[in-house]
């Protein structure tokens, strides 16, 4: 059975900083991976997805994130990280067992500092 | 539509009462998924269709939760007899198809007083 792992529930960064935010992946076969961040009050957004394609994938407001196949993982990392990206966010892989339905971690809340 | 909808988007209820929510999902999409996300949690499967079918409904925690798709577009959750651990957010989520990207709705914040 398909699971993600979200290693961190809470980061704290100061703005301009770097943000890696670390998931771990299991799955029996090539897995579809993706990130969706949780502003308070609004709806789930979808960051970026892997689907076997290239390793590392370019999302939306800068971030980007690597499948490693031989780490079991799949961080999601940001160069400089702003004000605006304090946010919720949700390592996802898609059940491959014919439901395609989505399993979720427990989430990671981000954190900025000024 | 433009995006998937769902209404209400907040209820509170009472112990014991029926509630009702709705999707109204991307109207090109044929895949429709029901997900319930508690306080501090990530959102966990409840049930889906494709068009009216629902192949899969294992994620309803008891029988007081049904849920129906009758012409293949917008769908309902049900919530007979409402318990208080059954207050949380539930997502509705549409795809083109299975395997394609879920868009995801506002939401639903469920209350039970």
């Amino acid at each position: 059975a398909q699971s993600v792992t979200q290693l961190d529930s809470h980061v704290s960064v100061s703005e301009g900083t770097p943000v890696l935010l670390r998931c771990n992946y299991s799955s029996s076969y090539s897995p579809s991976l993706f990130w969706y961040v949780q502003h308070p009050n609004k709806g789930l957004q979808l960051l970026l997805k892997y689907t076997s394609a290239a390793t590392l994938v370019k999302g939306i407001n800068g971030f980007e994130a690597e499948f490693k196949k031989s780490e079991t993982s799949f961080h999601l990392t940001k160069p400089s990280a702003h004000m605006s990206d304090a946010a919720e966010y949700f390592c996802v892989v898609s059940d491959t067992s014919g439901t395609y339905k989505y399993i979720f971690g427990t989430g990671t809340r981000l954190k900025v500092l000024a | 539509g433009a995006g998937v909808s769902q209404s209400p988007r907040y209820k509170v209820t009472k112990r014991g009462q029926d509630v009702t929510l709705r999707c109204d999902p991307i109207s090109s999409h044929a895949t429709l998924y029901w997900y319930q996300q508690a306080l501090g949690q990530g959102p966990e499967f409840l049930t889906y269709f494709n068009y009216e079918a629902q192949p899969d409904k294992s994620g309803l925690p008891s029988d007081r939760f049904s849920a129906e798709r009758p012409e293949g577009s917008i769908s309902t959750l049900t919530i007979q007899r409402t318990e208080q651990r059954d207050s949380a957010m539930y997502r509705c989520a549409s795809s083109l198809e299975g395997w394609n990207e879920q868009f995801f709705g506002p939401g639903t914040r469920l209350t039970v007083l």
